[in-house]
């Protein structure tokens, strides 16, 4: 089964600067894949499919990249509402494995 | 709108099956547009995908739970079902139900979601 590995696991970052996350899947997955928001205590929200397609609704502060193997995901301007883990998860097929998130916070 | 609620009990004793079931309303688990599946979150840890149900019964599953887990529809009350033979504490977690899309062949990733329900393994 294809692993999915998320860099870093944690970050500390200030208001308004860019946040980079990064997912690696051990094999080709093409662009599916997406990602999640979780806020604390909240159910996870879709952000990104597709590698790069914004879901409805999500702001246009995040995007996505990649294909294949190796994934980004940016937000350009941190807010305090981002503060969340961030999850990737792949689906190309069965089983549709999670990365293990990566937690942001306000420094 | 489409909305997903998860019912069953809160607590499993060890060894027991854990029944759990999502009504979906503003859907039908019969287009065959759409997956149903099941994902759980231990407590403070990461999202585990259980497996997904498709408008004709076929299943996948999480090859770590595949030989303990079934899921299946009711189409006739408009929910679909997640069984979990065996249970043990490490089976403790939110478990949530969800829903994704295959648009012209495209699949596409859970988007949305129930409020999710803790489900407590303990004697």
């Amino acid at each position: 089964d294809i692993q999915m590995t998320q860099s870093p696991s944690s970050l500390s970052a200030s208001v308004g600067d860019r946040v980079t996350i990064t997912c690696r899947a051990s094999q080709g997955i093409s662009d599916y894949l997406a990602w999640y928001q979780q806020k604390p205590g909240q159910v996870p929200k879709l952000l990104i499919y597709a590698a790069s397609t914004l879901q409805s609704g999500v702001p246009t502060r995040f995007s996505g990249s990649g294909s294949g193997t190796d994934f980004t995901l940016t937000i350009s301007s941190l807010q305090p509402e981002d503060v969340a883990t961030y999850y990737c998860q792949k689906y190309d097929s069965a089983p549709d494995t999670f990365g293990p998130g990566t937690t942001v916070d306000i420094k | 709108q489409l909305l997903l609620q998860e019912s069953g009990p809160g607590l499993a004793k060890p060894s027991e099956t854990l029944s759990l079931t999502c009504a979906v309303s503003g859907a039908s688990i019969s287009s065959s547009t759409y997956y149903w599946g099941w994902i759980r979150q231990p407590p403070g840890k990461g999202l585990e995908w259980i497996g997904t149900v498709y408008y004709s019964g076929s299943t996948s599953y999480n090859p770590s739970l595949k030989s303990r887990v079934t899921i299946s529809l009711d189409t006739s009350k408009n929910q679909f079902s997640l069984r979990l033979r065996s249970v043990t504490a490490a089976d403790t977690a939110v478990y949530y139900c969800a829903r994704r899309a295959q648009v012209m062949g495209i699949r596409l990733p859970f988007d949305y979601w129930g409020q999710g329900t803790l489900v407590t393994v303990s004697s």
